[in-house]
């Protein structure tokens, strides 16, 4: 089954502890995106990236780190969480076919830092 | 990106077409119209994308008209599984060597099917 995977779905955390949130996908797709997202704002997008070991930020890149050292997976690094990351996360991956683009989602991690 | 204005909420009955529509009107040459569907704690999921005129899938069907400063994304029939909050995006989306993408979901339109 084409999915995007996830690890872990909930997490609470305390505020200066490194954290890792992985993301894998199957599809072989070459991008995959971050984002975030929290009430009355949206999905704002982290960081994204177009191929192994190519990165760029997004719109709210700060507090962050990505890697992309294997096509498939592309984890979301909190090097000191601190409060304000709090938030539900998403990870994308995505293709361009035919003149389409289309983004495939994650089921979300939610991270509360205390 | 170009910046687009949806209405926050919409309700409907069960078994009606629904229409949301979503302005943008600094949208460039090259930008593609984008709808997103998203259930609560869920990730969103694509719906369908276009350029001009219409596009119909399984799902939806998405009307362009010929200044592209608006669109507007018609479900046939909702039923209450149709509930959920909908995203426009518009944007250069094609992909090319180090051009990066930069994707900004606004707040959505939220669609509320009643029995």
């Amino acid at each position: 089954e084409a999915q995007v995977t996830q690890n872990p779905r909930y997490l609470i955390t305390v505020t200066g502890k490194k954290l890792t949130v992985t993301c894998s996908q199957n599809m072989n797709h070459e991008y995959m995106s971050w984002y975030r997202q929290d009430p009355g704002l949206g999905l704002r997008q982290i960081y994204y990236s177009m191929n192994v070991e190519v990165t760029d930020k997004g719109d709210v890149p700060e507090g962050y780190k990505v890697s992309r050292k294997e096509k498939r997976n592309f984890p979301l690094i909190l090097e000191s969480p601190s409060p304000n990351q709090t938030s539900l996360y998403f990870c994308a991956s995505s293709y361009y076919r035919d003149r389409v683009y289309e983004q495939y989602f994650g089921p979300g991690t939610r991270l509360t830092v205390t | 990106l170009a910046k687009t204005t949806q209405p926050i909420s919409m309700d409907s009955y069960e078994g009606q077409e629904v229409n949301i529509t979503c302005s943008h009107n600094n949208i460039a040459t090259n930008d593609y119209i984008t709808w997103y569907q998203q259930f609560p704690s869920q990730g969103p999921r694509f719906i369908i994308q276009g350029y001009k005129t219409k596009v119909t899938n399984e799902v939806a069907s998405l009307f362009i008209p010929a200044d592209r400063k608006s669109s507007t994304l018609s479900l046939p029939r909702v039923s209450l599984s149709d509930t959920a909050v909908y995203y426009c995006l518009v944007g250069d989306f094609i992909p090319r060597d180090n051009y990066g993408q930069n994707f900004v979901f606004g707040p959505g339109t939220r669609l509320s099917v009643l029995p």
